[in-house]
C-alpha cells in the first residue's frame, strides 16, 4: 500500500462549490503539506502543518482552508472554487525539516 | 527569501546522449538540496539529494554534486534512455528550524526532459 494517499485523483466540479480534498500517510510523520503545480511553476506551498494543533499558511493560501484531523490526515478545502484553482494538488510528507518530502499521487481538479 | 532557478526547458535528447540539468539556488540558511523527478501522470519521486557542501547524491545512473562556492547543485547522467523522460525538479529545504522557512521544500519551476530513440 503507498504511504501517502490523496484522494479523489480526479475531480471536476463548478465555479461556486465546496471542495474537500483528503490526504493521509501511514510514514508516521508528523509534518505534512499542500502544494499546488501549474504548468511551468513548479510547486508552490499552500498550507503546513507540523502537528494536529500547528497549522500555517504557505505561499499561495488565499482561497483555501485546511484541517488536520489527525497526525495521519490533512485535507483541503476550497470554500468556492474558482476556474484558475484548475490544478494538480499533492499532499506531501516528512520527519523534519532539511529532509526529504514524501509525496502523494496527486489530485487533478477542474473548475469549470 | 530562498529560492531555485532551473535551466529552461525542454530538453530533447537521443538515446545514450549525455544530460546537464543545471540548477542554482540562493539561501538564507544551510540548505539540503534535492533533486526529484516526476513521471507521466504521477506524483514526484526523490531521485536523489546531498545534505551539506561538496556532497554527491547518486541514483539510477544520476549525479549531483553540492557545490557551495557556486552555490549549484546541477544533475548529471552519462547515458539516458527513453524510460528517463519525466519532469526533473530542483528543490532546497533549510536544515535550521528557525526562521520562515520550517522545513518547507522551495522548488525551481522543473525542466521537462523528452528522450528519443
Amino acid at each position: 500500500d503507498a504511504d501517502v494517499t490523496q484522494t479523489p485523483r480526479n475531480r471536476i466540479t463548478k465555479t461556486g462549490k465546496r471542495i474537500m480534498l483528503e490526504c493521509s500517510q501511514t510514514k508516521g510523520h508528523d509534518r505534512m503539506y499542500w502544494y499546488r503545480q501549474d504548468p511551468g511553476l513548479g510547486l508552490q506551498l499552500i498550507y503546513y502543518s507540523f502537528d494536529v494543533k500547528d497549522i500555517n499558511k504557505g505561499e499561495i493560501s488565499d482561497g483555501y482552508s485546511v484541517s488536520r484531523q489527525a497526525q495521519a490526515k490533512f485535507s483541503l478545502s476550497l470554500e468556492s472554487a474558482i476556474p484558475n484553482q484548475t490544478a494538480l494538488y499533492f499532499c506531501a510528507t516528512s520527519a523534519g525539516a532539511g529532509v526529504e518530502q514524501f509525496f502523494g499521487p496527486g489530485t487533478r481538479l477542474t473548475v469549470l | 527569501g530562498d529560492s531555485v532557478t532551473q535551466m529552461e526547458g525542454p530538453v530533447t535528447l537521443s538515446e545514450e546522449a549525455f544530460l546537464t540539468i543545471n540548477c542554482t539556488y540562493t539561501a538564507t540558511g544551510y540548505p539540503s538540496l534535492f533533486w526529484y523527478v516526476q513521471y507521466p501522470g504521477e506524483g514526484l519521486q526523490l531521485l536523489l539529494k546531498a545534505t551539506k557542501a561538496d556532497d554527491k547524491g547518486s541514483n539510477k545512473g544520476f549525479e549531483a554534486t553540492y557545490r557551495k562556492e557556486t552555490t549549484s547543485f546541477h544533475l548529471e547522467k552519462g547515458s539516458v534512455q527513453v524510460s528517463d523522460s519525466a519532469v526533473y525538479f530542483c528543490a532546497l529545504s533549510l536544515r535550521q528550524a528557525g526562521g520562515t522557512s520550517y522545513g518547507k521544500l522551495t522548488f525551481g519551476q522543473g525542466t521537462i526532459l523528452t528522450v528519443h530513440p
